[in-house]
């Protein structure tokens, strides 16, 4: 069975940083790509980024680039999100996600974890 | 980068009714089209993709139609179960975006 555990969320300051993980299980995590999804409380779904297999390709949605990292350690089964320089418009419970072949839609999704940007 | 537009923002409904979601993408995303449902508190989980193909163990009363710009999403009779919010999202080029989502309340 398929399981996305994220962790790292809480409350920072605007400018301040979080690094947020994902730990994977059931799956063979250096066969695929990986994304974060987030969610801002009470809105819609919005992409964060994309992580190939070997970690040799990112992509960033406009809003975060520059301020985000997405990275992963294929023998940790991880995925990771640094996120610096964070804004208050970034609170969302940020979601890692599967993608399961060369289609970027998402069949596996973890639980989310809150990030709180705030004063 | 490519927008994609749901409508209705809200669908009011009952148990047993056929209901009808569309999604409008501002460009083609050829046939490169998914739909989630999510209800509160939890995770989006994946219905439909490549815009017609059902995800396994989804119910047969969930399918998808469409091609280019036009999208939708059908519930044939909907059961109590399926009263939750549904996006559609596209990945035919980069960035990837969701539409606004539809919520489906009970009538």
């Amino acid at each position: 069975e398929v399981q996305l555990e994220e962790s790292g969320g809480g409350l920072v300051q605007p400018g301040g940083s979080l690094r947020l993980s994902c730990a994977a299980s059931g799956l063979t995590f250096s066969r695929h790509w990986m994304a974060w999804v987030r969610q801002p409380p009470g809105k819609g779904l919005e992409w964060v980024a994309n992580i190939k297999p070997d970690g040799s390709e990112k992509f960033y949605v406009d809003s975060v680039k520059g301020r985000f990292t997405i990275s992963r350690d294929s023998a940790q089964n991880s995925l990771y999100l640094q996120m610096n320089s964070l804004r208050a418009e970034d609170t969302a419970v940020y979601y890692c996600a599967r993608i399961p072949g060369a289609d970027s839609y998402f069949d596996f999704w973890g639980q989310g974890t809150l990030v709180t940007v705030s004063s | 980068d490519i927008q994609l537009t749901q409508s209705p923002s809200t669908l009011s409904a009952s148990v047993g009714d056929r209901v009808t979601i569309t999604c409008r993408a501002s460009q083609s995303v050829r046939d490169w089209l998914a739909w989630y449902q999510q209800k509160p508190g939890k995770a989006p989980q994946l219905l439909i993709y490549r815009a017609s193909n059902l995800e396994s163990g989804v119910p047969s009363r969930f399918s998808g139609r469409g091609s280019g710009t036009e999208f939708t999403l059908t519930i044939s009779s909907l059961q109590p179960d399926d009263f939750a919010t549904y996006y559609c999202q596209h990945s035919d080029s980069y960035p990837i975006s969701f539409g606004g989502g539809t919520k489906v309340e009970i009538k």
